[in-house]
């Protein structure tokens, strides 16, 4: 089965400066990478996805990246702000028996400090 | 609210006793998730449904696990006999037809 893994698992940076979280996923037949954003005590909220037709997506402040070859793909926060405190989730899914079923990383704790 | 929605949202039971919860997914959507968070954890997959058919359960779904999606609109994840070790965050999600799940507030269950 699929297997992701997400680092760092906790990341402090100044209010203003820019964030990266990392994740590598293990099956090749995935093809669907959502990350959701989870305040203490609340649900988690999808925030972005790519799909592996697309290399580069962007929505305002945040940005992900895909590189299929490598399994690599990655969440780019800019000018950060003290409400993007919480943790991240990046999750693989392959689509193609029509689930989007998700495999999760184990999270990173991202603190924006003013 | 149109969002997702669970209920207990808590729930506090005793070691060898059933529980049942209920999600209900946004009205338009046909694929319904129920993931497992335990502290300092992403979710885990528990089992999917898309109409009223499951069609995936993962391995992590032992037999003391069942799930059901009459008519398929609202959800219920039952588990018997439950043991510690079941204590989590018990999580619906909903989807359309493509694309990620939009999650409900989650059932927190604590088994004493």
């Amino acid at each position: 089965g699929e297997n992701v893994e997400q680092h760092p698992s906790t990341l402090s940076v100044q209010e203003g400066d820019s964030a990266v979280i990392k994740c590598t996923y293990s099956d090749s037949a995935s093809n669907y990478f959502p990350w959701y954003k989870q305040e203490l005590g609340k649900r988690p909220q999808l925030i972005i996805d790519i799909r592996s037709n697309v290399g580069e997506k962007k929505d305002q402040r945040i940005a992900v990246t895909l590189n299929k070859t490598a399994k690599h793909f990655s969440l780019h926060i800019t000018e950060t702000q003290p409400e993007d405190s919480a943790v991240y989730f990046c999750a693989a899914s392959n689509s193609g028996a029509g689930s989007y079923q998700l495999t999760f990383g184990k999270g990173t704790k991202l603190s924006v400090i003013p | 609210d149109t969002g997702v929605s669970q209920n207990p949202r808590h729930k506090i039971t005793k070691r060898g006793q059933n529980v049942t919860f209920r999600c209900d997914p946004i009205s338009e959507h046909n694929r319904l998730y129920w993931y497992r968070q335990t502290l300092g954890q992403g979710p885990e997959f528990l089992t999917y449904f898309q109409n009223e058919a499951q069609l995936e359960k993962s391995r992590l779904l032992s037999d003391r696990f069942s799930a059901e999606r009459p008519k398929g609109s609202f959800s219920t994840l039952e588990i018997q006999r439950t043991e510690q070790g079941d204590s989590a965050m018990y999580l619906c999600a909903s989807s359309p037809e493509t694309g990620a799940g939009y999650f409900g507030p989650g059932t927190r269950l604590t088994v004493t």
